[in-house]
């Protein structure tokens, strides 16, 4: 298996534009997460699907914030419209049940100018 | 609430000595711990995990942790470091109840000096 699979790998975007980042999880793994990682915030869990139903989103920033999985190979995390604070290294991980470790994607480097 | 926490930033060691690298944690139940190292540019990568069982739990690349229940700790420990352990490491713990979302310290950089 090749991992988890992020794209892009890197995103550069204007203010007020739609962001779409994408992740391709570890077939057979039943729960996904997005991240976003910061110098000042370090490691945040942003939203988590189990057999692709969104379970906890209580970290999504804001309404801009959206996240989705229509099928257990595939997950978006969009961002409309981007702010430059949104600027971040956004990790996709998946894990094949709740006692295993997490395997997580290379990360998409976000800046938003 | 869960929470856990990594009281240093940064551990400088010289290569060949032990290394810990602290962790401490809150979180109702029993825990789900974890611990994983990142180099740059890259994602996490998995080390090690105590669910249950024997408290000293081995990993990859030589590394360990000890969870101390009482201590409420889960502290990160090699006996011989290598330059190549340098990296940013993550303490990580999941309540085994409702949910198993999984938070993740601060992180501690870990320089092995030659």
């Amino acid at each position: 298996d090749a991992g988890v699979i992020q794209s892009p790998r890197h995103e550069v975007t204007e203010m007020g534009q739609e962001v779409t980042l994408r992740c391709k999880p570890i077939s057979g793994h039943d729960y996904l997460f997005w991240y976003r990682q910061t110098m000042m915030r370090g490691l945040e869990l942003l939203i988590y699907f189990n057999n692709n139903v969104p379970i906890d989103d209580s970290g999504m920033p804001e309404d801009r914030f959206s996240a989705k999985m229509p099928n257990a190979s595939f997950s978006t995390l969009k961002i409309q419209p981007s702010e430059p604070r949104d600027s971040a290294v956004y990790f996709c991980a998946s894990r094949p049940g709740p006692g295993a470790g997490a395997f997580f994607g290379q990360g998409t480097r976000l800046t938003v100018v | 609430a869960q929470s856990v926490a990594q009281p240093e930033d940064q551990v400088n060691v010289a290569e060949g000595n032990p290394l810990t690298v602290k962790c401490t944690y809150s979180v109702s139940g029993n825990p789900y711990l974890f611990w994983y190292v990142q180099y740059p540019n890259r994602g996490l990568q998995f080390l090690l995990k105590y669910i249950t069982g024997d408290n000293l739990v081995k990993g990859s690349y030589g590394f360990e942790a000890e969870f101390n229940k009482s201590q409420t700790s889960f502290h990160l420990k090699k006996p011989s470091a290598l330059v190549s352990d340098s990296a940013l490491y993550f303490c990580a713990v999941r309540g085994n109840t409702g949910g198993f979302k999984t938070i993740f310290g601060a992180g501690t950089r870990l320089f092995v000096k030659a």
